[in-house]
């Protein structure tokens, strides 16, 4: 079945030690996008793609980046996570709207990070 | 974008129709509404989209009014596993597709 995976489900870190999320997708979408989702609150853009083009949303702190290698690949790299930082990381993926409409966003079971 | 509001939380009986109404007031021409449905510990789901009047799938039903500030997602008959937080969301591709949460109406179905 097509589907957006997300590996790991879980990831322990350590205060300030880098860690890397992975997003793949069978889907063949051209945008994909990370979310943010911290304990009873609504998912939180950090930013997209669209094809190569990278969008960084306005208040994602400096410390999350992404890298999209390919069209099925998508990576979020947090340089040097903060206890803050502990959060369900969400990826998606979409077709690009067709005009206004916006296409149906697809979510993978997420990353759940927690940062000792 | 759009800000969105909805009830923090609604209960229900199993068999009941469930109305979630979210409010858009400054709703732009060419928005979208939709909803998206989360259960814990995983990604959101999309339910449905609309852009005026009513459009209705497999699973609810949306009902937007003519000046598209609100709109109504509508549930037949709730079982237990449509327990979940239902999310309402507006906007278009022109804008870049950010989609911004809002806080979700908790929804909780008893037998």
């Amino acid at each position: 079945d097509a589907m957006v995976i997300q590996n790991p489900r879980y990831q322990v870190t350590q205060f300030g030690k880098p860690v890397t999320l992975s997003c793949s997708q069978t889907l063949n979408h051209n945008v994909m996008y990370w979310y943010q989702q911290k304990s009873s609150q609504a998912p939180k853009l950090l930013f997209h793609y669209y094809d190569k083009d990278f969008n960084n949303e306005a208040d994602t702190p400096d410390n999350f980046q992404s890298r999209r290698p390919n069209t099925s690949f998508c990576f979020l790299d947090i340089r040097s996570p903060g206890l803050g930082d502990a959060a369900m990381y969400l990826c998606a993926t979409s077709r690009e709207g067709s005009g206004s409409f916006l296409n149906e966003q697809f979510f993978g079971p997420g990353t759940r990070l927690t940062v000792l | 974008l759009a800000k969105t509001t909805q009830p923090i939380s609604m209960d229900s009986y199993e068999g009941q129709e469930v109305n979630i109404t979210c409010s858009h007031n400054n709703i732009a021409t060419n928005d979208y509404i939709t909803w998206y449905q989360q259960f814990p510990s995983q990604g959101p789901r999309f339910i449905i989209q609309g852009y005026k009047t009513k459009v209705t799938n497999e699973v609810a039903s949306l009902f937007i009014p003519a000046d598209r500030k609100s709109s109504t997602l509508s549930l037949p008959r709730v079982s237990l596993s449509d327990t979940a937080v239902y999310y309402c969301l507006v906007g278009d591709s022109n804008s870049g597709y950010a989609l911004n949460f809002g806080k979700g109406t908790s929804l909780l179905v008893t037998p």
